[in-house]
């Protein structure tokens, strides 16, 4: 089984700063099959970065992912009050599909 | 735009069966893609629990889901989720999504939440 890290668990930023995340998976993934998700309480997740770097449909270019091997990142550039939630990594390439613990983004 | 919708019981008693339905509209679930089942404890995080395809193809997650069997109804274009034996470990949201073409869940439902408990 692929264990997906990631870290900080939480981060505290004001709006209009930049957020960095990172997600660390136990075994190479090929940059295909890493996927980024969006939590707001109460709500489904929903997907924000497909390929380690595509962004899904609708998804603000504020939005970015990188990364390759074992390490990728997620970067919001600017962030704004709607994105003060919790971020998933997961990986589907290799059964079974595992989710990172996730990161809680709040308003400092 | 494709829609899924979760129903079942949201209480359910220890060492019962689980059932969940998640029924698809705006796409016909026998003309591809693979349907899953994902589930979230309350304040944790996310599991993947099993996935199957319209011709009954299926692959599961093997831990904790030996209790699992996921099945699906193309003239209902609607797919269910088993799971037995339940304890209060088994308390969680459950999502059902769709499995996009490069392999993440592109559609979710709103999510259900079921607990256990006499």
């Amino acid at each position: 089984e692929i264990v997906l890290t990631q870290s900080p668990g939480t981060l505290s930023l004001s709006p209009g700063e930049r957020a960095t995340l990172s997600c660390r998976a136990s075994q190479t993934i090929s940059s295909s099959n890493l996927a980024w998700y969006q939590q707001k309480p109460g709500q489904a997740p929903r997907l924000l970065i497909y390929g380690a770097s595509s962004r899904a449909t609708g998804i603000p270019d504020r939005f970015s992912g990188s990364g390759y091997g074992t390490d990728f990142t997620l970067t919001i550039s600017r962030l704004e009050p709607e994105d003060f939630a919790v971020y998933y990594c997961q990986q589907h390439g290799s059964s079974p599909l595992t989710f990172g613990p996730g990161t809680k983004v709040h308003i400092k | 735009q494709v829609r899924l919708q979760e129903s079942g019981p949201g209480l359910v008693e220890p060492s019962e069966t689980l059932s969940l339905t998640c029924t698809v509209s705006g796409y016909s679930i026998s003309s591809g893609y693979y349907w899953a089942w994902i589930r979230q404890p309350p304040g944790m995080g996310l599991e993947w629990i099993g996935s199957l395809y319209h011709s009954g193809i299926t692959n599961y997650n093997p831990s904790p889901m030996s209790r699992v069997t996921l099945s699906v109804d193309t003239s209902k274009n609607r797919f269910s989720l088993q799971l037995t034996s339940v304890t209060a470990a088994d308390t969680a949201v459950y999502y059902c999504a769709r499995i996009g073409d490069s392999g993440p869940f592109d559609y979710w439902g709103q999510g259900i939440l079921v607990t256990v408990s006499s």
